[in-house]
């Protein structure tokens, strides 16, 4: 069964740093592509970032390119989110994302980022 | 990318069908037939219910048929349940491995 189980959200202050991660299970997780998607408070999902099975390419939506890096340590089966100069809009959940072809086939649970003084 | 517009609700009643629209660009929706929506409960993890436009994964009811039209995709759901009653979400692919989704629509089963 896949599991992915995404920790490392609270609460950070506006400039702040955090980085996610997203521990997966029961599928080979060198071999997939994986991304993170998240949904602000009252707003729909939207894609953030993206990175190949070998986790030499990686993609990165616009609204966070600059500050937020994606990565895996595919000896831990996790891949992570590194996010820093946070800001109120990056207040959402986090979700991490199992990329099946060019759709998005299992997901986490999400870990909320709360991003406030 | 701007997100693709959706309603923000529908409803039906038990055993009727409803369809929720997905509108975007030729840059996404009208550009590739990689089409998903998902399907949302509160607090769960989302689940896909349809993708490359009409496809369904194994698990999911016949029931939910997905279609597209140049720029506008759609989601049917005949037959409604109550365990259909959820957030629903498209999504495309926009190109060089970048993804735009919906604003989401609420589903009310009366």
């Amino acid at each position: 069964e896949v599991q992915l189980l995404e920790s490392g959200g609270g609460l950070v202050q506006p400039g702040g740093s955090l980085r996610l991660s997203c521990a997966a299970s029961g599928f080979t997780f060198s071999s997939n592509a994986m991304s993170w998607v998240r949904q602000a408070p009252g707003k729909g999902l939207a894609w953030v970032s993206s990175i190949n099975g070998g986790g030499d390419d990686t993609y990165i939506a616009d609204s966070v390119k600059g500050r937020f890096t994606i990565s895996r340590d595919n000896s831990k089966n996790t891949l992570y989110l590194q996010m820093n100069s946070l800001s109120a809009e990056d207040t959402a959940v986090y979700y991490c994302a199992k990329r099946w072809g060019k759709t998005f086939d299992y997901w986490g649970q999400g870990t909320l980022v709360t991003v406030s003084s | 990318q701007s997100a693709l517009t959706q309603p923000r609700s529908v409803s039906g009643s038990p055993g009727q069908s409803v369809t929720i629209s997905c509108t975007g660009t030729s840059s996404d929706v009208g550009g590739y037939n990689y089409v998903s929506w998902f399907q949302h409960h509160p607090v769960k993890a989302p689940k896909l219910m349809i993708y490359d436009v009409t496809k369904r994964p194994s698990g999911v009811p016949d029931r939910f048929s997905g279609s597209k039209s140049g720029n506008t995709a759609s989601l049917t759901i005949s037959g409604l349940q109550a365990e259909d009653e959820a957030d629903y979400y498209c999504c495309s692919y926009a190109g060089s491995y970048t993804w735009v989704f919906g604003g989401g629509t609420k589903l009310t089963v009366l």
